[in-house]
């Protein structure tokens, strides 16, 4: 019964840097999407995926790099990180993108410093 | 665009006490409005959504919020609040009609401390 599983939990990178944001989901959703949260801002849509191969960008995808080469798994890149990519960030998957009709699983985040 | 507005960055409640976190949203034809719940060290999970009807929406963990359409407001309440209801709540809003239905957009949250 895993749902959404992100790893690392926790991650501390120098400017520069870059790393994967793990994120696997085990519900056969379509759907998939990264988030970062930042104190006083609520969450903010990163990129997305209607499914496997297609991915587009959603508020502040300045930095990040997606790809979704199997259902499954929807890895975040951060290819040089910056001291302001250090935020909150949570993967979210549901069975299809219309959140009327289908509810969003997140997972338990992962808490990225940049020093 | 959508944006939302949560009037309040902080609730302290007692046990047992009544509480309602306030929701804004700004105007559009027609949006869906939701409320997520995040308890300490976890992702956010679904409290209740408005879709459409009536204007009443209950959730789980005896949860309801009131959709008000000439107010663009969507507040949250509970009539009798745990300790365990201490979490950070988000409003969030969907607009169908922008292309936008895959997407939410979420306010800054507002965090409910309850008190013994």
């Amino acid at each position: 019964n895993a749902g959404v599983t992100q790893t690392p939990k926790f991650q501390v990178l120098k400017t520069g840097q870059s790393m994967t944001l793990q994120c696997a989901q085990d519900m056969n959703h379509e759907y998939m999407s990264w988030y970062r949260q930042d104190p006083g801002m609520g969450l903010r849509l990163i990129h997305y995926s209607v499914g496997a191969g297609i991915t587009d960008q959603g508020e502040v995808p300045n930095g990040y790099n997606v790809s979704r080469s199997t259902t499954e798994d929807f890895p975040l890149r951060l290819l040089s990180a910056a001291p302001s990519q250090t935020s909150v960030y949570f993967c979210a998957s549901s069975y299809g993108g219309d959140f009327a009709k289908n509810i969003q699983y997140f997972g338990a985040g992962t808490r990225l410093s940049v020093l | 665009a959508q944006s939302v507005t949560q009037l309040d960055s902080q609730v302290p409640v007692f046990e047992e006490a009544p509480v309602e976190l306030r929701c804004n949203y700004s105007s559009s034809v027609s949006v869906y409005l939701f409320w997520y719940v995040q308890y300490p060290n976890q992702g956010l999970q679904l409290l209740l959504k408005y879709l459409s009807g009536s204007t009443l929406v209950k959730g789980i963990n005896g949860f309801e919020a009131e959709f008000n359409k000439s107010q663009t407001s969507f507040h949250l309440r509970k009539p009798s609040v745990h300790i365990s209801d201490t979490a950070e709540y988000f409003c969030a809003v969907s607009d169908p009609f922008s292309g936008g239905y895959n997407k939410l957009i979420f306010g800054a949250g507002t965090r409910l401390a309850v008190h013994p």
